[in-house]
């Protein structure tokens, strides 16, 4: 299975702040690769997929990048609802596999 | 819009078989892929498998020789079974619609494996 590494595994920031979180594959997997913001209780919700396309009702302010190996969410300015965990997923190969998660907490 | 519904037992015993059903509503089962992913502490994100509104399925190999994934399309749900389970079983079961990726999920259902 292809391994999911994302870095930091959690970070403190403000509202306002630009905010960039780190997945990192074990093998090379294209543009293959998705991002899930999930809130406390409730499930994952897609963000980004392809690595770089904005899932539908998603704000602007959330964009992704990368390719190969080495991909980013980056957010550009931190708002009160964006506190929450962040999950990458590739879907190169089978089976699909997630990052560790990312924790975006209140500075 | 769609949404979906987990629903079944929230406490299995060691060696039974979990079941649970997804009941899609606000759309049809058929033209889609659908499927079960799971969170716990322990494992994170794992995903379990997919069906197809055809009937074809692929799973997760290291649950392979214990899940089964079916479909109802009189009842727009499907549905999924993971028997043998253990405590490494205990977690927040999700179902979703997607072959690879899920957009949107159902809120989850815990199941725990208890004696």
């Amino acid at each position: 299975d292809i391994q999911m590494t994302q870095s930091p595994s959690s970070l403190s920031a403000s509202v306002g702040d630009r905010v960039t979180i780190t997945c990192r594959a074990s093998q090379s997997i294209s543009t293959y690769l998705n991002w899930y913001q999930q809130k406390p209780g409730k499930a994952p919700n897609l963000l980004i997929f392809t690595a770089s396309s904005l899932q539908s009702g998603v704000p602007s302010r959330f964009s992704g990048s990368g390719s190969g190996t080495d991909f980013t969410l980056t957010i550009s300015s931190l708002q009160p609802e964006d506190f929450a965990a962040y999950y990458c997923q590739q879907t190169y190969s089978a089976p699909p596999t997630f990052g560790q998660g990312t924790k975006v907490e209140i500075k | 819009q769609v949404q979906l519904q987990e629903s079944g037992p929230g406490l299995v015993k060691p060696s039974e078989t979990l079941s649970l059903t997804c009941t899609v509503s606000g759309g049809s089962i058929s033209g889609h892929y659908w499927s079960w992913i799971r969170q716990s502490p322990g494992k994170g994100l794992e995903w379990i498998g997919y069906i197809h509104y055809s009937g074809n399925t692929n799973y997760n190999p290291s649950l392979k020789s214990r899940v089964t994934i079916s479909l109802d399309t009189s009842k727009n749900q499907f549905s999924l079974k993971l028997s043998s389970v253990t405590a490494a079983d205990t977690a927040l079961y999700y179902c979703a619609r997607g072959q690879w990726f899920g957009a949107p999920w159902g809120q989850g259902t815990l199941v725990t494996v208890s004696s």
